[in-house]
């Protein structure tokens, strides 16, 4: 089966700029998951969505952050207007059920703002 | 507020030697606990999961045992290779199933 895809694998992108990451789940896979790791610290729960709802958002830093997961399939992460503080590695995931067999991870996309 | 804590940061070893990775952890209500690898440039690779009833689980080379009691969780890696190198991660599932991530061991394998 193929695995979690993410897109871009890099973006570099001036602070003020908007940026849409994406994330394809491994098919028939309900749970998708995004994580976020900044340079030198661990890495953070953003949001959990279950087919097309936001079941948990408690990790996504502020405002400027969006999720959408359109028809329950990909997932969009559109962080608009970008700051500096927001590059690192965001990460999506997916299981089939609620993580109790584990998740499979995408390669992450890697976000500078400069 | 769960903390998973990793040590060592970083490990060089050379090659054909057995290693065990250490992972801390401060709240043992945990639904299970896995174990990733990351190489450079590339995403995360669950390699072992244990559930919280379990003890150990076994891959290949590797072994990774779970003690809830206490907090810890070991990764056991037999007769090291150049191709382990790489950056270990251990992530703690609470009952809301977030995962709570150490900051890693780096691992070098050396020829």
């Amino acid at each position: 089966e193929a695995g979690v895809t993410q897109f871009p694998s890099h973006s570099v992108i001036e602070k003020g700029q908007t940026v849409t990451l994406r994330c394809d789940p491994i098919s028939g896979h309900d749970n998708l998951y995004w994580y976020r790791r900044v340079m030198g610290k661990e890495i953070k729960f953003l949001l959990h969505f279950v087919k097309e709802s936001k079941q948990d958002e408690s990790g996504m830093p502020n405002n400027r952050f969006l999720a959408e997961r359109t028809g329950g399939t990909y997932s969009t992460l559109k962080v608009q207007p970008a700051e500096l503080e927001d590059s690192g590695v965001y990460f999506c995931a997916s299981s089939q059920d609620l993580g109790g067999y584990g998740y499979t991870f995408g390669s992450g996309t890697r976000l500078t703002v400069v | 507020k769960q903390e998973v804590t990793q040590i060592p940061a970083a490990l060089s070893v050379p090659e054909g030697e057995n290693l065990v990775l250490n992972c801390s952890f401060t709240d043992s209500a945990i639904y299970n606990l896995q174990w990733f690898r990351q190489d450079p440039g590339k995403g995360l690779t669950s390699l072992l999961l244990i559930q919280s009833s379990q003890r150990e689980q076994t891959s290949g080379r590797l072994n990774a045992s779970l003690d809830k009691s206490s907090g810890r969780s070991t990764l056991y890696i037999a007769a090291s290779q150049p191709g382990d190198s790489a950056t270990y991660l251990c992530a703690v599932a609470g009952n809301n199933r977030k995962l709570i991530w150490g900051l890693g061991t780096s691992l070098a394998v050396n020829p």
